[in-house]
């Protein structure tokens, strides 16, 4: 079974500042997704950025990036000039490639990460 | 473009009494929906999923249901509400055949009293 693990229940950065978010996952599968979701408080889900793990190039969103390291299993997301806006949990999630119905597209996720923005 | 939109937004419900929570997705057809429960400082678990009309899968048993009476509506129930119920739960949808991420809604936050 895959699992998804965020290791940082809770971090904080100074605004304008970068800060990078840890994910390890744990798969037997070699073709897969991963995605970063941001959940304000809101509690709306909204996806923050995506990598297919055929690709080599780590993903980029604007101020957001990924560092893929498929070997070790790790995908981290980097905010860089980090602003009030981007105080959310933050979930990691995987999902396997494939066409095997709708199972195949379920997500699992991390426990999250609490970011606080400092002004 | 597709919307999906969830309803209630809150809904505070005594123990025992039955839930009806509501799903529908607009702007495409034959979607794969799934509903989810975030506990509070948890993340997202699977209850349920469906890649068709009355086609319904469980992955956790529990007291709840699902259905899918029409393509794009989804809908989750219970017949007697535990505490253990209470949570936010995110309704979601990916287009079939699709490599593209879920989409989510805006989530219902039930409380048990």
């Amino acid at each position: 079974a895959q699992t998804v693990t965020q290791s940082q229940p809770e971090m904080s950065v100074q605004e304008a500042e970068t800060v990078t978010l840890s994910c390890t996952y744990d798969t037997s599968e070699s073709d897969y997704y991963l995605f970063w979701y941001k959940q304000p408080p809101s509690r709306q889900m909204i996806l923050v950025i995506r990598q297919e793990a055929y690709k080599q190039q780590n993903a980029t969103e604007n101020r957001f990036s990924v560092n893929f390291q498929k070997a070790a299993k790790s995908f981290s997301l980097k905010i860089s000039d980090s602003q009030l806006g981007d105080a959310a949990m933050y979930f990691c999630a995987y999902r396997i490639m494939g066409d095997s119905g709708a199972g195949s597209y379920q997500l699992t996720f991390g426990k999250g990460t609490k970011l606080s923005v400092i002004p | 473009s597709q919307t999906i939109h969830q309803w209630p937004a809150t809904l505070v419900q005594p123990v025992g009494s039955p839930l009806s929570l509501e799903c529908t997705v607009e702007g495409t057809s034959n979607p794969n929906l799934y509903w989810y429960r975030q506990a509070a400082g948890r993340g997202l678990q699977l209850l349920f999923y469906s890649i068709g009309i009355d086609q319904i899968s469980s992955e956790v048993p529990q007291n709840l249901s699902a259905s899918r009476p029409q393509d794009r509506q989804f809908i989750l129930s219970s017949k007697k509400l535990l505490l253990s119920d209470s949570g936010f739960y995110l309704c979601a949808w990916t287009a079939t055949h699709s490599n593209q991420p879920q989409h989510f809604g805006d989530g219902t936050r039930l409380s048990i009293l």
